[in-house]
């Protein structure tokens, strides 16, 4: 069965930390990764897309991390600003329509001052 | 650019009642999707549609419908709401099928309880 794993579930750092976040996929025949920022109350919001042959990916200060072989993620955040607090949702594609998208529950970040 | 609209953002409906959410995109995109969120669990897909004229089912269909009438608006209707729909629904439109390396862009969301 295709499955997204999400770890922590929550997690709470100070304003300025970094922080990882864990993401483990069982989806077959695999297709792109992608990291989700949800802020409370709206929609998801991309933040990168990995294939396969892709590794690594950065967008500002969110760096994504791709092993196709252990099939893990991680989005690393540098320097962690207030408006970091969201919920991060990884998301992996697989090779097929309609329902390729699938969902992890997502880690719920805050970021205090 | 106003991206991926959906109309109400909140209702409150009887059990019984039907209703109807409204998704507009603006980005000439082909597929449209809606999705569900219920708390502790991923989003879920309700309906797509590759294009104008189409539809299909998708993870979790029962007790909804849709209606792609026009390339730019997808329907989601509820004939006979039950409190198990209760969620917030998302509908999100990308330029060809999500499988493939293409973004797709979500709207705000409908968050909808039914009592």
């Amino acid at each position: 069965k295709n499955q997204v794993e999400q770890s922590p579930q929550s997690l709470i750092i100070l304003e300025g930390k970094n922080c990882t976040l864990q993401c483990n996929y069982t989806v077959s025949p695999f297709s792109n990764l992608r990291w989700y920022k949800q802020d409370t109350g709206r929609g998801p919001v991309s933040l990168t897309i990995m294939t396969f042959s892709e590794n690594t990916k950065s967008n500002g200060r969110y760096t994504a991390t791709l092993d196709a072989d252990t099939k893990q993620s991680s989005l690393h955040i540098t320097a962690s600003q207030l408006s970091d607090s969201a919920s991060y949702i990884c998301v992996v594609s697989a090779h097929q329509a309609g329902t390729a998208l699938i969902f992890g529950k997502g880690t719920t970040l805050s970021v205090s001052s | 650019n106003a991206g991926v609209t959906q109309t109400p953002k909140f209702r409150v409906l009887k059990t019984g009642q039907s209703m109807t959410l409204l998704c507009a995109q603006d980005m000439n995109h082909e597929y449209m999707y809606w999705y569900r969120q219920d708390p502790g669990m991923g989003l879920r897909l309700i309906h797509y549609s590759v294009g104008e004229g189409t539809t299909a089912k998708g993870e979790v269909p029962d007790g909804y419908n849709v209606s792609r009438l026009k390339k730019q608006n997808f329907l989601l209707g509820l004939e006979s709401a039950a409190p198990s729909q209760t969620s917030v629904y998302f509908c999100a439109s990308s330029y060809s099928r999500q499988g493939l390396n293409t973004e797709a862009f979500f709207g705000q969301g409908t968050r909808l309880t039914v009592v």
